[in-house]
């Protein structure tokens, strides 16, 4: 199994622009979410997916929209890029929803720069 | 809602010593309580969860965490650190039984020292 995959690992934006980070997972996971990273702030949830085709937003959502029209993947869409969305981008999953169990599997993260 | 407090952002200490890194919730429901590490230019690896039962958690790597209801703590522990320990700490609550949204604390790096 290839667990979590993200790509691309690094992206520079203009501010404006419009991009795509993708996220997939072979797991058969239930559960995927989006988490951004800054310095000396943790990682604060984007938005969440308990299964295809349902979607709902996290902590700090603005700015980004989500789909998910299969189980395997979760990509995460910045409509207009801003140099506030310059973070770290993890994208985890974990099994069914209903196991009380949390643990979250993570990707290796997308580093995003937005000039 | 849950919040989580890392109280060091930076812990040094010498290889072979031992290290706490220390980690306070707050939360007005029953929780679970994670400590993930993040390597450098990695994601984050699960280390150890407290769930229920037992407060005392063994995790990997020779980590082990006690949950503490009363002080409302989850400190993490080693008696032994190695230079492969150096890496960026994460102490993580969820409320029990409900959806995996994780609320982070603002992450302790730990470095160990020759």
């Amino acid at each position: 199994n290839a667990g979590v995959t993200q790509t691309p690992k690094f992206q520079v934006l203009k501010t404006g622009q419009s991009m795509t980070l993708q996220c997939a997972q072979d797991m058969n996971h239930e559960y995927m979410s989006w988490y951004r990273q800054d310095p000396g702030m943790g990682l604060r949830l984007i938005h969440y997916s308990v299964g295809a085709g349902i979607t709902d937003q996290g902590e700090v959502p603005n700015g980004y929209n989500v789909s998910r029209s299969t189980t395997e993947d979760f990509p995460l869409r910045l409509l207009s890029a801003a140099p506030s969305q310059t973070s770290v981008y993890f994208c985890a999953s974990s099994p069914t929803f209903h196991t009380p169990n949390n643990e979250q599997f993570f990707g290796p993260g997308t580093r995003l720069t937005v000039l | 809602a849950q919040s989580v407090t890392q109280l060091d952002s930076q812990v040094p200490v010498f290889e072979e010593a031992p290290v706490e890194l220390r980690c306070n919730y707050s939360s007005s429901v029953s929780v679970y309580l994670f400590w993930y590490v993040q390597y450098p230019n990695q994601g984050l690896q699960l280390l150890l969860k407290y769930l229920s039962g037992s407060t005392l958690v063994k995790g990997i790597n020779g980590f082990e965490a006690e949950f503490n209801k009363s002080q409302t703590s989850f400190h993490l522990r080693k008696p032994s650190v190695h230079i492969s320990d150096t890496a960026e700490y994460f102490c993580a609550v969820s409320r029990s039984g409900s959806a995996r949204q994780l609320t982070f604390g603002s992450g302790t790096q730990l470095t160990v020292l020759p």
